[in-house]
């Protein structure tokens, strides 16, 4: 039962230009939802994270949008570089059940010069 | 952040025998947490490992296939026991900081069984 979906394997984007990574969720009782980015060979990263009575959250380049209702969250990487290429996971987790996450199967993020 | 050693960073095994996987982090915490990552898959949680007490596992993983030792607060053990082609994964040991808002990882142990 995959309660965290992102049905885009992978992405390609031109340098520069905005890079958007979508995931869908079934679990309406998530608390928080995070972004990871997962470099070959070495664990996620923690990127950003947003809680759920929160509509944006913004770190730099990097902004994650929450849509409670259609259950969707993205995450918005402006401008993108090269340097972003890796495989982005979303997550979720329940503040009753702290440090069970819920992932994504991810999305590979291609950003071209 | 957290600064989470893991190893053996990668190791290929024969079918039946067993890995312990070593997890270090470089300050006390009260919870640990070990996940598996199964080829085209997303990670899952397989067990929380608190210190002084039995480590607590998901639906689907049992202490006899992946027992975990947790002797203080900066270090946990995973083994895979018994192991088959199906264990090949990348198991990964994380930790939480705050309020669990955010969790770190560590970089991973790539495990292939022949």
């Amino acid at each position: 039962d995959q309660q965290v979906k992102q049905n885009s394997p992978s992405l390609s984007v031109q340098e520069g230009r905005i890079s958007i990574l979508n995931c869908d969720y079934t679990n309406s009782m998530f608390d928080y939802f995070l972004w990871y980015k997962k470099y070959p060979a070495e664990g996620p990263t923690f990127l950003i994270s947003i809680s759920s009575i929160k509509d944006k959250n913004e770190d730099g380049r990097f902004t994650v949008f929450l849509n409670k209702s259609a259950k969707h969250l993205s995450l918005h990487i402006v401008p993108s570089q090269p340097g972003d290429s890796a495989v982005y996971f979303c997550a979720a987790f329940r503040l009753t059940t702290l440090g069970r996450l819920y992932f994504g199967r991810g999305t590979q993020l291609t950003v071209w010069p | 952040s957290a600064v989470i050693s893991q190893k053996p960073s990668r190791d290929i095994c024969q079918r039946g025998t067993s890995l312990t996987i070593q997890c270090q982090v470089d300050s006390q915490v009260t919870m640990m947490f070990w996940y598996r990552q199964q080829p085209g898959q997303s990670l899952t949680l397989i067990a929380t490992a608190n210190q002084g007490s039995e480590a607590t596992y998901e639906s689907g993983f049992v202490i006899d296939k992946f027992p975990i030792s947790r002797p203080n607060l900066t270090f946990s053990t995973l083994t895979v026991s018994n192991m088959s082609p199906e264990d090949s994964s990348i198991y990964l040991c994380s930790v939480g900081r705050g309020q669990f808002e955010k969790l770190f990882f560590g970089s991973g142990t790539q495990l292939s069984v022949l």
